[in-house]
C-alpha cells in the first residue's frame, strides 16, 4: 500500500523564519497530496492541497512543491508566526484507492517568540 | 449541519464494555471517514463509506471494530469488549465526493471522540 513518510518529526524555528516539511510517497500513481494542520486538541483542518498537474501552490504565507519524478512534496512556510505552531500532517492517496487518504506520521512545529 | 458532528466528545468506558461513537456528517457529502489518533501519532485510517456502495473496512483493527451508515448520513463505529489499547480520539471526515479527484477541499473532520478505556 501507499506509504507517505514524513521529516522532521519536530521543527523549531524563531518567529519571522521559514519552515520546511518534507513528505515521501511510495505509489507513483498518486496524484493529490494535501496538507492538514492540527492545533492542540483541535481538529485537522485542511491547509492547502495540490494536485500532480502542477509543481507548485501558494496561498499567501503557505506554499507546497511537488516533485512527481522523485515522489516528494514539501509544506513552506514562511515569516513564521507563533499562530502556525501546531502539527502538520501530510497525506496521500492510499494505493489502489482514490478515496482515503494515507496520512503521514505529523510534524510538531514550534514557532519560537 | 455547517460542519461534521461527532458525538459525545469525551467518553470514559470500563474495560471490556461496549461504545458507540457517533458522527453526523456535513449535509450532502457522500463520503465518511472515520480514524484513529492515539496519543501524539498519525492518523490511523479505520473505515471508508461512499454512498450505497459497500464500505472500505480494510482498516479496522479487530473484529470488535464495526461501523454502519444509516440512510447515507449518520454513522455509528461501535467498538465491543473495549481494551486499553483502544484509548485513542477516533475522528470522523466527510467529503463532498468519495475519492478526490473533484473536491479540492478533501476532508473536513469532526473534532473527535476522546475513548479512554480504564
Amino acid at each position: 500500500g501507499e506509504n507517505v513518510e514524513q521529516h522532521p518529526s519536530t521543527l523549531s524555528v524563531q518567529e519571522g523564519d521559514s519552515a520546511v516539511i518534507k513528505c515521501t510517497y511510495s505509489d507513483s500513481a498518486s496524484n493529490y497530496f494535501p496538507w492538514y494542520k492540527q492545533e492542540l486538541g483541535k481538529r485537522p483542518q485542511l491547509i492547502i492541497d495540490i494536485r500532480s498537474n502542477v509543481g507548485e501552490k501558494k496561498d499567501q504565507r503557505i506554499a507546497v512543491t511537488l516533485n512527481k519524478t522523485a515522489k516528494h512534496f514539501s509544506l513552506h512556510i514562511t515569516e513564521t508566526q507563533p499562530e502556525d505552531s501546531a502539527v502538520y500532517f501530510c497525506a496521500a492517496p492510499a494505493s489502489g484507492s482514490a478515496r482515503q487518504l494515507t496520512f503521514g506520521s505529523g510534524t510538531q512545529l514550534t514557532v519560537l517568540p | 449541519g455547517a460542519g461534521v458532528s461527532q458525538s459525545p466528545s469525551n467518553k470514559v468506558t470500563e474495560k471490556g464494555k461496549d461504545v458507540e461513537l457517533r458522527c453526523d456528517p456535513i449535509s450532502g457529502h457522500t463520503a465518511l471517514y472515520w480514524y484513529r489518533q492515539s496519543l501524539g501519532q498519525g492518523l490511523e485510517f479505520l473505515i471508508y463509506f461512499q454512498g450505497n456502495s459497500a464500505p472500505d473496512k480494510s482498516g479496522l483493527p479487530s473484529d470488535r471494530f464495526s461501523a454502519e451508515r444509516t440512510g447515507g448520513s449518520v454513522s455509528t463505529l461501535t467498538i465491543q469488549r473495549t481494551q486499553q489499547e483502544d484509548s485513542a480520539v477516533y475522528l470522523c471526515a466527510s467529503s463532498l465526493v468519495g475519492g478526490l479527484q473533484g473536491d479540492s477541499r478533501g476532508y473536513t473532520f469532526g473534532s473527535g471522540t476522546r475513548l479512554t478505556v480504564v
